[in-house]
């Protein structure tokens, strides 16, 4: 039972146009959302987060929206850039859920997004 | 250090044999997280610690993993008598708090022969 989904395995699109990565999930108890890029052979690298008390969060080229009544969240980057081209994976943890300690994160499959030129 | 060190990078072990994995994390992290990628994009946490106390180990089959965060050593994993299903990319991760993100080592890929 896959409680974080990433429906497209792939996204293509044009340099300088925008990119929107999509995830959806299931568990009601997650509260807290991150986004995090990789490149093969390299760890996750941090882009983003979000709480589940916010429905945006922005950071230069990346902006992350939140819609918990749909259990969905999506992650913008705009302008799109060739170094963007990655695998991206969202992630959710249960926070308050937790007792106070250190939350494993639940991924997604992941969406791999290729920049044209 | 500035960033989440694991070792090795790459190791080769024969089926039934231990394998055991290193991880430093970032300097001043109190929490550390293990995550197994099995097959190319699916993350299975394994086990957390709050500095040298396990915390969450939900995700650890028991029987043979084992995971240890001592006071000034590196953080390990170990595999005892290994499977062909063992095979698989092992990541650390650290972080300074609760409310901070989570930070990635590069892996170690264990493949079981």
């Amino acid at each position: 039972d896959q409680q974080v989904k990433q429906n497209s395995p792939s996204l293509s699109v044009q340099e300088g146009r925008i990119s929107i990565l999509n995830c959806d999930y299931t568990n009601s108890m997650f509260d807290y959302f991150l986004w995090y890029k990789k490149y093969p052979a390299e760890g996750p690298t941090f882009l983003i987060s979000i709480s589940s008390i916010k429905d945006k969060n922005e950071d230069g080229r990346f902006t992350v929206f939140l819609n918990k009544s749909a259990k969905h969240l999506s992650l913008h980057i705009v302008p799109s850039q060739p170094g963007d081209s990655a695998v991206y994976f969202c992630a959710a943890s249960a926070r308050q859920y937790s007792g106070g300690g250190a939350d494993g994160l639940t991924f997604g499959k992941g969406t791999h997004l290729i920049i044209q030129p | 250090g500035e960033e989440v060190a694991q070792t090795p990078k790459h190791l080769v072990r024969g089926e039934g044999q231990k394998a055991k994995l290193y991880c430093a994390p970032i300097k001043g992290h109190s929490y550390v997280f293990w995550y197994q990628q099995v097959l190319k994009n699916e993350f299975k946490f394994l086990i957390s610690f709050q500095n040298e106390n396990v915390f969450d180990e939900t995700g650890m089959p028991k029987e043979r993993f084992s995971a240890k965060c001592l006071p000034n050593s590196p953080c390990s994993l170990e595999i005892q008598a290994t499977k062909l299903e063992d095979s698989a990319v092992y990541f650390c991760a650290s972080s300074q708090s609760r409310q901070e993100p989570q930070h990635f080592g590069d892996g170690t890929r264990l493949s079981i022969l």
